[in-house]
């Protein structure tokens, strides 16, 4: 069963950078794209972007400016750098793979709060 | 911001029917397909319908979504007291060189 496992700093000041890793076990990327969205608290979700086995990307037009996705595929692992974070980048972050061609998220992490606090 | 708009809550008896709306336009559910996500609060989303009709394995198929032009709806028949849950609503935009949009968001309670 493909399980994805998310780790990274939970506490930023306001202009430091988020960075968020997300490791697929139980299976690969191959065939496959991975997906970072958040929710900040009590509201919705937000599509940040994702990155191919190949390490083609798509990012969210308002963010795209802050944001790198990237994978490291001889470890089945796709990486989130957000820049500047301010208060309004607190959030739950989520990472997810998809099928390619296919614009759905079956497998997520669990989450990773992030709280971005002077 | 959310460019789907749901209804912010939904409600029904145990065994009821509830439909939950989504509303888009052309450059999303109007061009591609609809998915469905279920989230408990305090857990991760669950996909619970993709490709606008499909369920995956494991979904009770009293879960349904339909689509028609730029709007989707999920039907939930014979509610029961676990699908108290949030609900949310997805699909590619293909404006602004593509990218992936949420709906807003409902909230189902069981009464």
């Amino acid at each position: 069963q493909v399980q994805l496992q998310q780790w990274g700093a939970g506490l930023l000041k306001p202009s430091e950078t988020l960075s968020l890793n997300c490791a697929v076990s139980g299976g690969s990327l191959s065939g496959h794209y991975g997906s970072w969205i958040r929710q900040t608290p009590g509201k919705g979700l937000e599509w940040i972007g994702d990155v191919n086995h190949s390490g083609g990307t798509n990012y969210n037009p308002s963010l795209k400016s802050r944001v790198t996705i990237s994978t490291d595929r001889s470890k089945s692992q796709f990486s989130l750098k957000l820049s500047s974070v301010t208060a309004a980048d607190t959030a739950v972050y989520y990472c997810a793979r998809g099928l390619l061609g296919y614009f759905y998220m079956d497998v997520w992490g669990k989450g990773t709060t992030v709280i971005v606090s002077s | 911001q959310s460019v789907l708009t749901q209804p912010p809550s939904a409600s029904g008896a145990p065994g009821q029917r509830i439909t939950i709306s989504c509303s888009g336009s052309y450059s999303n559910i109007g061009s591609n397909s609809v998915n469905w996500y279920q989230q408990v609060p305090g857990t991760a989303p669950k996909l619970l319908i993709y490709s606008t009709y499909h369920r995956p394995s494991g979904v009770p198929a009293r879960f349904s979504g339909s689509k028609s032009g730029a709007s989707a709806s999920l039907a939930i028949g014979g509610l029961q007291s676990e699908d108290e849950a949030d609900y949310y609503c997805a699909a590619w935009d293909d404006s602004q060189n593509g990218h992936y949009v949420f709906g807003t968001g409902t909230t189902v309670t069981v009464l």
